[in-house]
């Protein structure tokens, strides 16, 4: 049971990049998916959430310029990232997303990160 | 927006009891997470629903939430106890998913 990301690495601001999750041991058809980020020496930032019937959620420092969307036959999460910023710099997580209830929300498998760092 | 406050860092010897608050408006009325995350590695989930535990988490680790603030309780604290906690909530009136600034635990 696990996710991993790939498809970090080193960018110019404004470039873009496409992050890929790939999930084993579950199928994320059924799942809610997101990604979370988190810049070095900081905290944890929620990025974007892909909920049930398509519906996504994104945090109001990327909207319009990130894109949360899935394969379910390859059964992977992708992040397209677009016009990067150097305050996009950060360890970018993929979490399966349970819940038990409407509202209610939590993060219970985390993969290990992949890094993007935004520089000239 | 919603914020959730913790505090910066929380000190305990081991074997005492730890606890670690997450402060927000009416946090009561949501259902708070919390995380634990080791040097160099990802985010682990400790606590879910305010006071539920996902298997392979040790009973010393608990949940309360309450009016405005929810707690983390590190019973017996041990030295691999020592990491950065996060507590985390659903907006709905924004749909945002929001963490609290995390919280340093170090022991003595």
């Amino acid at each position: 049971l696990q996710v991993v990301e790939t498809g970090g690495g080193l960018i110019q601001p404004g470039g873009s990049l496409r992050l890929s999750c790939a999930a084993s041991g579950f199928s994320i058809s059924g799942k809610y998916m997101a990604w979370v980020r988190q810049a070095p020496g900081k905290g944890l930032d929620w990025v974007s959430f892909f909920y049930s019937g398509g519906r996504t959620y994104y945090a109001d420092s990327v909207k319009g310029r990130f894109t949360i969307s899935r394969v379910n036959s390859k059964n992977t999460l992708f992040l397209q990232m677009n016009s990067l910023r150097v305050e996009d710099t950060a360890v970018y997580y993929c979490a399966r997303v349970e819940t038990s209830r409407p509202s209610v929300f939590w993060f219970d498998l985390w993969g290990q990160g992949t890094l993007v760092t935004v520089s000239s | 927006s919603y914020v959730l406050t913790q505090p910066p860092s929380v000190s305990v010897a081991p074997g005492q009891t730890a606890r670690i608050i997450c402060g927000g408006d009416n946090i009561g009325s949501n259902s708070v997470h919390w995380y634990q995350q080791k040097p160099g590695q990802a985010p682990v989930l400790v606590v879910y629903d305010d006071r539920d535990r996902p298997s392979g988490i040790p009973e010393r680790f608990s949940g309360s939430n309450s009016g405005n603030t929810a707690t983390l309780t590190i019973r017996t604290v041990e030295a691999g106890d020592e990491a950065d906690y996060y507590c985390q909530v659903w907006d709905g009136s924004g749909d945002h998913v929001v963490f609290g600034g995390g919280t340093k635990l170090t022991v003595l």
